[in-house]
């Protein structure tokens, strides 16, 4: 089943913060976020395994928490750059890394 | 190192026309898949190749696409005969195994049928 992403999009000025939520009802082994610009292929940006620790580059972070389900990706003091769709991708098993794309968020980042 | 290579770049069909895709992937990467993705929504699964094994396709409609990959390496999707609700974007990913180091995507072939 399709993880669930909210909010279905964010409007920003530069400098502000913005979270973006997945959830999925399935147990989850990993969760991975990309940035989709508009036509462009996803890019990765970062995976989060059961068990591991929060992850995040730059002002790009992003957390697991593997009783819920859930995952959430921090942006702070966002950048034009930012802007795009993100979406997470889910995988229930270490033995196979199919993904299953989420719904989407769409972000923009105004001056 | 180079990324994930696709062909054509567009295509545009009429109905019940076929067509083909192509992806090359990064060397070295044993995983390889296609996703269709529909305008305004997230990439779906059609395939994913191990080597040069089917992992997965349970989501692929067996009844007009089909797709191969060969030696392990290249990898073509094809549609026969193509419908309207084929129009979408097909990428093209590639990654280790496991995947713990993410997907890297192909620029995507956006098809068109009219």
């Amino acid at each position: 089943q399709q993880p669930v992403q909210s909010p279905q999009a964010v409007i920003l000025r530069e400098g502000e913060d913005a979270v973006i939520n997945c959830s999925s009802s399935k147990a989850l082994y990993s969760v991975h976020w990309y940035r989709q610009k508009h036509g462009e292929a996803p890019v990765f940006l970062m995976i989060l395994l059961k068990g591991g620790e929060q992850k995040g580059h730059e002002k790009i972070s992003a957390s697991f928490n593997e009783k819920k389900q859930q995952s959430s990706l921090y942006l702070t003091a966002s950048q034009l750059s930012y802007s795009g769709t993100y979406f997470c991708g889910t995988a229930v098993s270490y033995n196979t890394d199919k993904l299953i794309f989420g719904t989407g968020t769409r972000l923009q980042v105004f001056p | 190192e180079a990324g994930v290579a696709q062909s054509p770049r567009y295509k545009i069909i009429e109905k019940r026309q076929s067509v083909a895709f192509w992806c090359n992937p990064i060397s070295g990467h044993a995983t390889l898949y296609w996703y269709q993705q529909i305008l305004g929504q997230g990439p779906k699964l059609l395939i994913q190749f191990q080597n040069n094994g089917v992992v997965d396709d349970s989501q692929l409609p067996k009844d007009r696409f089909s797709a191969e990959r060969l030696k392990g390496v290249d990898s073509t999707l094809k549609i026969q005969p193509a419908k309207l609700e084929d129009s979408a974007v097909y990428l093209c990913a590639s990654s280790l195994v496991p995947a713990g180091y993410g997907y890297t995507f192909g620029s995507g072939t956006r098809l068109t049928v009219v």
